[in-house]
């Protein structure tokens, strides 16, 4: 498909273990964001790819949270020792160039710690 | 502050009826505005972008007042298919949400 495709669609994990979240951007989307959006609550900025540009990591809520992408496309997310506070629904969006311009979401995972 | 405040609602109104929201914006460096929808359980999309003149789609209007840093949306002979959750949103170069405006239409 053409869309933001991201995966799983959901994970069920116990407490303290580690998760990986993959997100596959538009073809030839330059920029990719990952939000979170926690029950009844609005979404919450995590992080932000531009190219080749360092990555804006100010809206990673703690160092048990790191993103990467690589070849400039796929990205996954990464929480270690999770908490159960950490469930919520992982956006992830991507748009051609700076944030000026609209974003596409994915679907979105649903993560929940046990 | 939060960057964007809207007013939860609900707003629960009778097809054909016209509904109007607004939110307001911290941020006077914002350069972009959008309207996005959500639905239940479901991934944001985009609805529209506002520009400073003001701009319609459809049924669906648009506002800007930098001045005052609100911007407002408004929906004519609203729809079922209308009920969602609107979401403000206002760039500089990430996206900051408002947590949203709910609407449900009845018939």
């Amino acid at each position: 498909g053409a869309g933001v495709s991201q995966s799983p669609s959901n994970k069920v994990t116990e407490k303290g273990k580690d998760v990986e979240l993959r997100c596959d951007p538009i073809s030839g989307h330059t920029a990719l964001y990952w939000y979170r959006q926690s029950l009844g609550q609005g979404l919450e900025f995590l992080i932000y790819f531009q190219g080749n540009s360092a990555p804006d990591k100010s809206g990673l809520p703690s160092d048990r949270f790191s993103a990467e992408r690589t070849g400039g496309s796929v990205s996954t997310l990464t929480i270690q020792r999770t908490q159960q506070e950490d469930s919520a629904v992982y956006l992830c969006a991507s748009s051609p160039g700076t944030g000026n311009q609209p974003q596409h979401f994915g679907d979105g995972t649903r993560l929940s710690i046990l | 502050r939060k960057e964007v405040e809207q007013d939860p609602g609900p707003f629960n109104v009778p097809e054909g009826a016209t509904v109007a929201f607004n939110c307001t914006y911290s941020n006077s460096a914002s350069q972009s505005f959008f309207w996005y929808r959500q639905d239940c359980r479901k991934e944001p999309k985009l609805l529209m972008s506002v520009y400073s003149s003001g701009n319609e789609d459809g049924r669906f209007t648009a506002q800007l007042n930098r001045a005052s840093q609100y911007i407002s949306l408004l929906i004519r002979d609203s729809k079922l298919s209308d009920s969602a959750t609107y979401l403000c949103v206002v760039s500089d170069y990430k996206l900051s949400f408002g947590a949203g405006t709910t609407v449900t239409v009845r018939a």
